[in-house]
């Protein structure tokens, strides 16, 4: 089955610094890759998403790539921001259910940023 | 973009009540809707796929007669936590796929589910 493995948290991180949250997953075809944010006590956002190999998504900032050779989808920030704490989530979203699959999460990774 | 309303955003209830919970998608038609469940601090688990006109499919280990999954329309998919007790307590979110947008999935806000 589908699987998503991420870097386990909290990552606390100063202000300005650079970032990296690991991410890969075990599927079968070809999979769309997700990261979706969530601040909290609230849902889950969007952050960014690439649907097919070597894309890369980028959104506020973020960035990741989707390496289907080493089926990784690292997401990256250049320099972080203290409101950009709040927990990652990658996700995967399979092609053989013809719709009807849902999405397969990582368990989250939680980033702190301090001033 | 594609927008998933949920409803309520919090209840607090009664042990031994039931609670409905509400997924809407506003501006699109949504065959098959989804429920997670998630835990304080922890990722969200599928709990079961909703599709439209017919029964929902539980992932191994939900109790279908516990939670109710209706999904009346192409836009309204309903979870009904029967008999709450305290440990059914936790963050429940919808999420529905358009199949004009096939490679997405859309969530909605969430509800905090606390019973007492």
């Amino acid at each position: 089955g589908n699987s998503v493995t991420q870097m386990e948290g909290p990552v606390t991180l100063s202000e300005e610094a650079f970032l990296t949250i690991n991410c890969t997953y075990t599927a079968t075809g070809y999979p769309s890759l997700f990261w979706y944010v969530q601040y909290p006590g609230e849902g889950l956002q969007l952050l960014l998403k690439a649907t097919k190999a070597d894309d890369k998504g980028s959104n506020k900032g973020f960035e990741a790539t989707y390496r289907k050779e080493t089926t990784s989808f690292h997401l990256e920030k250049g320099s972080v921001q203290v409101s950009d704490s709040a927990v990652y989530f990658c996700a995967l979203l399979g092609t053989s259910g013809g719709g009807a699959d849902g999405l397969t999460f990582g368990k989250g990774t939680h980033l702190i940023i301090q001033p | 973009g594609a927008v998933v309303s949920q409803h309520p955003s919090w209840v607090i209830c009664k042990s031994g009540t039931s609670v409905k919970i509400e997924c809407r998608s506003l501006d699109f038609q949504a065959t098959t809707m989804f429920w997670y469940r998630q835990f304080p601090k922890q990722s969200l688990m599928l709990m079961a796929t909703s599709n439209e006109g017919s029964k929902a499919t539980y992932e191994q280990g939900v109790e279908k007669d516990k939670f109710l999954i209706n999904h009346a329309s192409l836009t309204l998919s309903t979870l009904t936590v029967t008999s709450a007790h305290p440990e059914d307590s936790s963050f429940y979110i919808c999420s529905a796929r358009d199949l004009g947008v096939p490679t997405e999935a859309f969530f909605g806000q969430g509800t905090r589910l606390t019973v007492v």
